[in-house]
């Protein structure tokens, strides 16, 4: 069936360095992906999200790229902060309302 | 903001017992949602309700009910617990949007 996976399952980075997760799909006719943010005994929280019609798209801090030609997803962030450990999960849209969720990246911050 | 509401956030119960977990959120969404979240397997699709008393089985519906007599809460029912359904329980809740606003989950024991 269709799956959307993460590459790595953890990521360390410095403080203040940018940090990229990455994220593949499988199912070349999805049109709506998110990306969410989940910190130890908090529920998933969105962080954003883009449109298969756009290549990119930025926040504060973060930017996801989607690449269709390879569909593949990503989420970068800008310095890096010690709140910004968590753990990431892209989301697919299947059907009219449901998601698809990866596995999830674990996102360490070193001093 | 978006509120989603979960009546326990840690639960202990024994094999057999009937579990009620309920869910409230306060944005009149259509939609809700039941995941549970296991290390290594992601967020997986129990149930989910696009209105009143209207319900569809996710991916692993097995060993669940729910129930959804009213637009805000959406509630999901172990019928007879097992210790494989040990594991952090979330509850979703969206608008004709895709985006899905998360509780803060309830970690079930089962014993």
């Amino acid at each position: 069936g269709e799956s959307v996976g993460l590459h790595l399952p953890t990521l360390s980075v410095q403080e203040g360095d940018n940090s990229i997760i990455n994220c593949a799909y499988s199912n070349s006719a999805s049109d709506y992906f998110i990306w969410y943010k989940q910190e130890s005994g908090k529920g998933p929280q969105f962080i954003i999200d883009i449109r298969s019609n756009m290549d990119k798209r930025q926040g504060q801090r973060v930017t996801v790229l989607l690449n269709k030609t390879v569909k593949h997803l990503s989420l970068q962030i800008a310095a890096t902060q010690p709140g910004d450990s968590a753990v990431y999960f892209c989301a697919e849209k299947q059907g009219a309302q449901k998601l698809v969720f990866g596995q999830g990246t674990r996102l360490t911050i070193n001093p | 903001d978006v509120k989603v509401t979960q009546s326990s956030r840690y639960l202990v119960k024994r094999t057999g017992e009937k579990v009620f977990l309920e869910c409230v959120q306060d944005m009149d969404h259509e939609n809700m949602f039941w995941y549970r979240q296991d290390p290594g397997l992601g967020l997986r699709l129990i149930y989910f309700s696009y209105d009143v008393k209207m319900k569809e089985k996710g991916d692993i519906p097995e060993g669940y009910s729910v129930s959804r007599e009213k637009k805000e809460r959406f509630s999901l029912i172990l019928e007879s617990a097992s210790t494989n359904q040990t594991s952090m329980y979330l509850c979703a809740s969206s608008s004709p949007r895709p985006e899905q606003f998360f509780g803060p989950g309830t970690r079930l024991t089962v014993l």
